[in-house]
């Protein structure tokens, strides 16, 4: 079956510091994976997609890495702030036969707090 | 540029009651989506679409209808609400790439109830 796993459920960390958020997935055949940003109340904001020759990608303080043969990303913040606060949801597209019609498998998320 | 743009924001309907949630894009997006957002759930599917004038079933499409008769809109209907149905809704839109690999911008989602 085809699954996305993240953790940690929910994460507390001061203003100022890292963090990594992990995600396990059994997604296959693999197309690519992709992080989103969703503050309460919005929609989700995509940070960055990666395919299966792309183990690590930036997006400002946000920086993602792939391990296709493990079958593991995780997202790693720097010099967190409090804006940086919300859900990020791990996203793995299901490669089939190409376009929009790739099955898109959604993580439940990590909710992050960042306290002053 | 205002993206993607979802009517209503809140909903609050009875058991068997009908409606329609609109999405309009301004991205001029091939692609559109409807999905749900459940509490311990990550997002589900409901209806897609590939293009002006076609529509196709997602994950979760039973109790739903949806239309895309113009490009920059996607509709979702319920035609008989129940309970079950309470979520949050978010439409999507999205370029046609080939393998896929162009990011989904979402809206703000419609938060419905049914009584």
């Amino acid at each position: 079956k085809n699954q996305v796993e993240q953790s940690p459920q929910s994460l507390i960390i001061l203003e100022g510091k890292n963090c990594t958020l992990q995600c396990n997935y059994t997604v296959s055949p693999f197309s690519n994976l992709r992080w989103y940003k969703q503050d309460t109340g919005r929609g989700p904001v995509s940070l960055t997609i990666m395919t299966f020759s792309e183990n690590t990608k930036s997006n400002g303080r946000y920086t993602a890495t792939l391990d296709a043969d493990t079958k593991q990303s995780s997202l790693h913040i720097t010099a967190s702030q409090l804006s940086d606060s919300a859900s990020y949801i791990c996203v793995v597209s299901g490669l089939n036969h190409g376009g929009a019609t790739n099955k898109l498998i959604f993580g439940t998320g990590t909710l992050l707090a960042v306290q002053p | 540029n205002a993206g993607v743009t979802q009517t209503p924001k809140f909903r609050v309907l009875k058991t068997g009651q009908s409606m329609t949630l609109l999405c309009a894009q301004d991205m001029n997006h091939e692609y559109m989506y409807w999905y749900r957002q459940d509490p311990g759930m990550g997002l589900r599917l409901i209806h897609y679409s590939v293009g002006e004038g076609t529509t196709a079933k997602g994950e979760v499409p039973d109790g739903y209808n949806v239309s895309r008769l113009k490009k920059q809109n996607f509709l979702l209907g319920l035609e008989s609400a129940a309970p079950s149905q309470t979520s949050v809704y978010f439409c999507a839109s999205s370029y046609y790439a080939e393998f896929g690999n162009q990011p989904q911008h979402f809206g703000d989602g419609t938060r419905l109830s049914i009584l």
